[in-house]
């Protein structure tokens, strides 16, 4: 029983490729995100989404979206990759409100991207 | 806006021994909520223990245990009786709540466990 999953867990592809990842959360739960995680294992928020809003971290490149076809979807589109996308990508979701146990994020697995 | 720093790239303790990890934090708010999670080698994103910034009581959960000051801004984790399954990247992450700003998180501590 994955609570939040992500597809392709590896995904290499050549520059100017357009790609796409999938992630699915079954908690239940009201919010979606995506995170960067560099070759430096540093985290950094690109997209939060619920029903209401989407919060776009001002140095994403316009070249990423996010696509939410249900509540508990969320999907990443990239177009024309470059190399520096190279990356993990992870996907995570919470249950926005009152208190720690509902305001934590659970994550999928990542996916690992290779622009070649 | 906020900023989390950890000022530990890579720590090392013997297994059965008692390692803290230090963690501080920058705001202006003063609710919020404070997280230290676990990579392991697997990059899997695991939750070790969470803290939110009105509760003056120090969250533990089993071996994992927090230092929580809020008004020195300070958040460490301590692990005692380390395991080699301890052996991760931690990640000490911040998040304002009610909102859907997401997590900002620390650069990380290379936990390593010596048997």
């Amino acid at each position: 029983d994955t609570a939040v999953s992500q597809t392709p867990k590896y995904l290499v592809t050549q520059m100017g490729n357009d790609k796409s990842i999938k992630c699915e959360q079954n908690l239940g739960h009201d919010t979606m995100y995506w995170y960067k995680q560099d070759s430096k294992k540093f985290l950094k928020i690109m997209f939060s989404y619920n029903n209401k809003e989407l919060i776009i971290n001002e140095t994403v490149p316009n070249r990423f979206s996010p696509k939410s076809p249900d509540k508990a979807h969320l999907n990443l589109h990239i177009n024309s990759l470059e190399l520096g996308d190279s990356a993990v990508y992870f996907c995570a979701s919470s249950l926005q409100g009152q208190g720690a146990l509902r305001e934590t994020q659970y994550f999928g697995p990542g996916t690992r991207l290779l622009v070649l | 806006a906020q900023t989390v720093t950890q000022s530990q790239p890579e720590m090392s303790v013997q297994e059965a021994e008692t390692v803290t990890l230090s963690c501080t934090y920058d705001t202006s708010e003063s609710d919020y909520y404070l997280f230290w999670y676990k990579q392991p080698p697997s990059r899997q994103m695991i939750l070790v223990i969470r803290q939110e910034a009105y509760k003056q009581q120090n969250a533990t959960e089993n071996r994992f245990s927090v230092n929580f000051q809020k008004a020195a801004k300070s958040f460490s984790l301590k692990i005692s009786d380390s395991q080699l399954g301890d052996a991760a990247m931690y990640f000490c992450a911040y998040f304002s709540g009610g909102g859907a700003d997401g997590l900002t998180f620390g650069k990380g501590t290379h936990l390593i466990i010596q048997p």
